[in-house]
Parts: structure tokens; sequence; C-alpha cells
């Protein structure tokens, strides 16, 4: 059972749009910054959004953030078949006294 | 360009402990704002954190493995390793080492909010559990 809770699957056509939600709580979400996470099967996960809504260099502005109360949520415009991955949220956790970092259970995306 | 990569044993019997180690090429592991972390992936499922740790030695584990685990960091060969004791089947996975940003911004009213995210990653490597 994940800390964050994502929806298992997502689904949406070539060039239309999809977007992800990522549940937390005050001591997580609602309090620290978000990032997000896309793994490609067979691959290793790759930032695609950090500090709720900045995309580091080289991933293209299709790719979204934004963060609302305990909540977040990834944007992908224009899909294409190569989004089709395993997307995960992430923050820290501060409800403990050393805190610790917890990732959603992760978003299949299926481009039909 | 940085890179990360992970080594250490692919088969590892139960109760025995699991040690990997990450080598760190193409910057320093000493860089201030950096932590190193842990995270792991067990086949079919998602990504699970173990730990991070700074140059200076400071670490942070996942409270659900602390008993089992402990990370610490080899500046002289810029690299950080791992060690999970007692293991089961259920560590069977996918290791990934990966640098992580880790600060922590004061409010004005004295409380905090922290930035955490993992920039650079490894590509992984597969551990099992058996005997």
């Amino acid at each position: 059972q994940s800390v964050l809770t994502q929806p298992p699957s997502v689904s949406a056509a070539p060039g239309q749009k999809v977007t992800i939600s990522c549940s937390g709580s005050s001591s997580n979400i609602g309090n620290n910054y978000v990032s997000w996470y896309q793994q490609l099967p067979g691959t290793a996960p790759k930032l695609l959004i950090y500090d709720n809504n900045k995309r580091p260099s080289g991933i293209p502005d299709r790719f979204s953030g934004s963060k609302s109360g305990t909540s977040a949520t990834l944007g992908i415009t224009g899909l294409q078949t190569g989004d089709e991955a395993d997307y995960y949220c992430g923050t820290w956790d501060s409800s403990l006294s050393a805190g610790y970092a917890v990732f959603g259970g992760g978003t299949q995306l299926t481009v039909l | 360009q940085l890179q990360l990569q992970e080594s250490g044993p692919g088969l590892v019997k139960p109760s025995e402990t699991l040690s990997l180690t990450c080598t760190v090429s193409g910057g320093s592991i000493s860089s201030s704002s950096y932590y190193w972390g842990w995270i792991r992936q067990p086949p079919g499922k998602g990504l699970e954190w173990i730990g991070s740790i700074y140059y200076s030695g400071s670490t942070y584990y996942n409270p659900s493995l602390k008993s089992r685990v402990t990370i610490s960091v080899d500046t002289s060969k810029n690299q950080f390793s791992l060690k999970l004791s007692s293991v089961t089947a259920a560590d069977t996975a996918v290791y990934y080492c990966a640098r992580v940003y880790y600060d922590i911004l004061t409010g004005q009213w004295g409380d905090y909010y922290y930035y955490y995210y993992m920039d650079v990653w490894g590509k992984g490597t597969t551990v099992t559990v058996s005997s």
C-alpha cells in the first residue's frame, strides 16, 4: 500500500491529452514539493517534473505538473506512442521526526 | 555527464546480507545539495525508496526497512553502498542508485517545506534472493 495514491492505469488516443493524479496528505504533498518520473518498459525511471511544475532540460513542454492542496497532477498533451510508460509521483513525507521519501503506486499509460 | 553504475551479486541466499555498490563517474560524490540514494522495484511492482546518504555520512532510511539497512559512502572512491541484512524472497528486486536533490525551505512561521527528487539514475541491477 503506497503512501501516495495514483490510478493504476489511464489511456487516451494519440494526439489527445491525459492527466494522472497523485493524492496524498498534509505531511507529504500538502507541505512538500512533488516530482514525477517516467519509466519506459525495461528501463530505469527518468525525472520528468520536479518542484511541482518544473521540467529538467530536455523534457518537452508537452509534460506539465501542478499541485493543489494534498494532490498533484501530471498532464501530457499531444500524446505519442512513445509516451507509453509507467508514471510515478514522489515527494518527502515529514510525518516522522526523520522524514522519508515516498512514491505513488504508479500509473500505466496506454496510448491507444 | 554524470553516470551512476550499480554493482554486486545478483543472487543472495535467504537470511544473508545483500551488498551493492554504486560508482559515480563524471562528477564528485562530495557535491553540496546532493544526496545519494537507493530505490528498489520488485518484479511487476512499483518503486520503493530505501534510503539516502550525504557525502558527510548523514543518512535517511525508509522506516519499514530501517532495522535492516545500512547505507555508507566512500568519497575517496566516489562510491556509496547499500547493505540489507536478513534478506527474504520479498527483497528480490531491481535495485537502482540515484543522485538526489534534497533541500529544506523554512517558511515564515518556522515550518519546513522539503525538496526531494532523484535527477540521475543508474540502470539498475537485479538481485534475486533464493537458496
